[in-house]
Parts: structure tokens; C-alpha cells; sequence
């Protein structure tokens, strides 16, 4: 069984550009967690997505937004990059509810220059 | 404000001794699910041990077990036998049961593994 596939592995962009990074869950996986980790803030909550639908929110500007297809396949985009958007990107699945295992992808490493 | 705490930044354990891993929380809810995550350089998560807040027997996984104390909200992690692959950053989380997939992960411990 394939794991969480995140894609592109490291990406650089300059401010002000947006990015938009992939996350492809385990086969039957229906919901799709997004996380970002810098060393100062440490790993924070940015958005769920279970049957397409946002099922729960971080705290983070609307800069920041996702979008899950009907295949499960989840998107994060950032608009207008900030420097302080540089971190690792990271995507869980799971099966159902929060009583299941969430699964992680290996991320993606965003530089933003 | 929902918090996990792990005050050790870094530790050290030699081969094939033992290591426990603290781990506080902080949340008004009754429900819930705590976790042990390992982060090795490789920087996927893995999880390495899962607790339901409503079971009082700690859980155990082979080498790793918990030390589980819901009055307290405290959740340590052991490993017997530590070998060189433990080696990793380690991250204690807590989901709310009914709260979807969103997962409080606090800051991490460091975990060297000497000779």
C-alpha cells in the first residue's frame, strides 16, 4: 500500500509569488491534514479536509488556503509569500474520525528568498 | 489556550539502556487521544505509540510503553533497550475525540543515542 505522497520534495520561491503544494493520501483515506513546522513555532495546524469539505481551521491569515478533490488528493496554496512562510510542509491522512492513525507524507520544504 | 508541554529539549541514553520522555498537557475536555510521534532526519512522522484518554492500563508498543496520568495530564514515554535507529526527535500529541484530524503536537525532545 503506497503512503502519503507530498509533492515537489523542496521548493524555492521568491516574496510576493504563490505556491502550491500536492499531497496525495493513502489509498481510502478520506480525510487530509496539513501541518507546517518551523524551528520557532514548532509544528501548528493549518487545515483539514475530510469528503472535500474544510473540517477544521488553524490559525493562520487567509493567505494561506486548501482545497481537497473528489479522489481525496489535497491541495495547500500561499499566496503572496512571505519570508516567514519558510518551513516544512507537512500532509497526514487518515481513515475517518480522530480516533485513527494519521499518517504523514515526508514533506515539503519551502524556501522562501 | 489547548497546550502540550515537553520541558527536555534534548536527551542522551547509552545503547540498550532505558529512557523516559515527559510530556505534559493541557486541555478541558475528557475525550481524547494522546500520541507519541518520532521524526527521524528523514523528517516523516511516525507514530509510535497511541493512548485513549478513557483507558486507566498505560499502552505498550514492544519496546516503547506509556506512563499515562489523566488527573494529571501527564504522558511519559519509556523505551527499553534504546538502539541507534531510535535516534529522532520525538513529539508528544493529543487529539480531541469528535474534533476531526487536528492534531496538538508540543515542541519536541531531541533523542541522542550514544555507544
Amino acid at each position: 500500500k503506497a503512503g502519503v505522497t507530498q509533492t515537489p520534495r523542496y521548493l524555492i520561491k521568491t516574496r510576493g509569488q504563490q505556491v502550491t503544494l500536492s499531497c496525495s493520501p493513502i489509498s481510502g483515506h478520506r480525510s487530509v491534514s496539513w501541518y507546517q513546522q518551523t524551528p520557532g513555532q514548532g509544528l501548528q495546524f493549518l487545515f483539514e479536509y475530510f469528503s472535500e469539505t474544510q473540517r477544521n481551521k488553524g490559525n493562520f491569515p487567509g493567505r494561506f488556503s486548501g482545497r481537497q478533490f473528489s479522489n481525496s488528493r489535497s491541495e495547500m496554496n500561499v499566496s503572496t509569500l512571505e519570508l516567514g512562510d519558510s518551513a516544512l510542509y507537512l500532509c497526514a491522512s487518515s481513515l475517518l474520525t480522530s480516533n485513527t492513525e494519521a499518517f504523514f507524507g515526508q514533506g515539503t520544504r519551502l524556501t522562501v528568498v | 489556550a489547548q497546550t502540550v508541554t515537553q520541558s527536555q529539549p534534548e536527551m542522551s541514553v547509552q545503547e540498550a539502556e532505558t529512557v523516559t520522555l515527559s510530556c505534559t498537557y493541557d486541555t478541558s475536555e475528557s475525550d481524547y487521544y494522546l500520541f507519541w510521534y518520532k521524526q527521524p532526519p528523514s523528517r516523516q512522522m511516525i507514530l509510535v505509540i497511541r493512548q485513549e484518554a478513557y483507558k486507566q492500563q498505560n499502552a505498550t508498543e514492544n519496546r516503547f510503553s506509556v506512563n499515562f496520568q489523566k488527573a494529571a495530564k501527564s504522558f511519559s514515554l519509556k523505551i527499553s533497550d534504546s538502539q541507534l535507529g531510535d535516534a529522532a526527535m520525538y513529539f508528544c500529541a493529543y487529539i480531541l475525540t469528535g474534533g476531526g484530524n487536528k492534531l496538538t503536537f508540543g515542541t519536541g525532545t531531541q533523542l541522542k543515542v550514544e555507544l
